[in-house]
This record gives structure tokens, sequence and C-alpha cells, in this order.
């Protein structure tokens, strides 16, 4: 197995909604990536987990919350957000920090 | 502030012709270079990572070079097809801390 899945692959949200945004991998990757990316512009990093533990934290708003539950297994919980977080959310996983990274086919954020 | 920069930013070239386009970044403190394909509504696609210093790498008709002292790379497309259409966007690894950071990409078009 390849390939990164994220579900869901569309999402529709109001403002005080909680939700949650799911990735996948099983190619044994110990390190997961969440991404935000807006039309045209290249992914913005969000978050990085390395052996199951969140490495970076790019000054992301607490309304985006992270976790990694197994290292096959990434979520990005989301509450309270606001209609200009409205993007694609993509997750990427390497085998370690820093090596070439595998994308999934990305959430597409709605926020009403 | 670490900035890659990539040029040109866009790039008309006729079915069959070979092309390139570069990739800028700092120098020190560097750890590896990536390169993506990206194609709009759909995730990038790891294409090159190079480590070392005169790395070349190939991929059917599309190679790269490397050249760390003097911070840049190398896009090479030979003989371009229009499936080449697409954004190709470089990436830099620091050994500070492993995170990408990425280019804003050169979107190339194919005129059959």
């Amino acid at each position: 197995d390849t390939e990164v899945t994220q579900t869901p692959k569309h999402l529709v949200m109001g403002m005080t909604n909680k939700k949650s945004l799911k990735c996948e991998q099983h190619m044994g990757h110990r390190a997961m990536y969440w991404y935000k990316q807006k039309a045209k512009k290249p992914p913005e990093l969000m978050f990085v987990y390395s052996y199951e533990k969140l490495s970076i934290n790019e000054s992301v708003p607490s309304r985006f919350s992270p976790e990694c539950p197994n290292s096959s297994l990434l979520n990005l919980h989301l509450h309270a957000l606001q209609p200009e977080d409205s993007a694609l959310y993509l997750c990427a996983s390497s085998q370690l920090q820093g090596y070439e990274q595998y994308f999934g086919p990305g959430t597409r954020l709605t926020v009403t | 502030i670490l900035n890659v920069e990539q040029s040109p930013q866009s790039l008309h070239v006729q079915e069959g012709d070979s092309t390139n386009f570069t990739c800028s970044f700092p120098s020190s403190n560097f750890y590896a270079l990536h390169w993506y394909r990206w194609e709009t509504a759909k995730s990038p696609e790891a294409l090159f990572v190079m480590t070392l210093n005169g790395d070349e790498k190939k991929k059917g008709r599309i190679s790269a070079t490397l050249n760390t002292k003097e911070g840049y790379s190398y896009l090479y497309i030979k003989g371009s097809q229009p499936e080449d259409s697409a954004t190709y966007l470089c990436a830099l690894t620091m050994d500070s801390n492993y995170q990408l950071i990425w280019g804003a990409g050169t979107k190339l078009i194919i005129k059959p």
C-alpha cells in the first residue's frame, strides 16, 4: 500500500460546528504532516508529527487541534472555524521527517 | 526569513522542445532539496530528493541537478509533452528542523 488516504473528501461546516479530518498511511512512515492549501498557492505547513509526537506547530490557531493516535493515523480536529479557514487540507507522510513526502488527495473544507 | 525562489514564474514551451527552470535557495544548513510536480486540483507528487552537491537524478525525460555550494538546482524536461503541463515546486529541507520550505513554483504550459 503506497498511498495516503484522507476522509472526508469534502466538508461543509458552520462556524459553531466541531468536525475532524482523518489521514491514514500504511507505508510505515514515521513522519506525518498537515498542510493548508489555498487556490493556486503552494501548501502551507501547519503541523508535523515525528514518531507520533508533535514536532512542529507553525503557529496555527488553537481552533485547529492535531492528534496522532498511532503511527498510521493523523487527525485534525476543527472547532469554531472562520470562513477564511476554507481551503484544501492536505495530509502527507514521509519515511522520516525531512524525507520525500507522499501527499493524500486532500479534504476540501468550506466554512459557512 | 528563508526564501526558496523559483524562476521563471511561468513558461510556455512548444511540444517537443526541451526546457529547464531554476530553484535558488540559501546554502547554509542545507539538508535536502525536493522537486514536486503539482497539477491543479491534485496533490503534489514527489519527483526527486537530492542531498549531495553535484547530485543528478533522472526519471524518464525529467532530470535534476544540485549545487549546494552556490545554492541552486535545475530541473530539465527533454522533449516536452502536453502531459508535462503542471506547476513544478521545489522545496528545501534544512538540517535545523527538517521541515520543507516551499518555493512558489514554475508553471509550465506545453503548447501542442
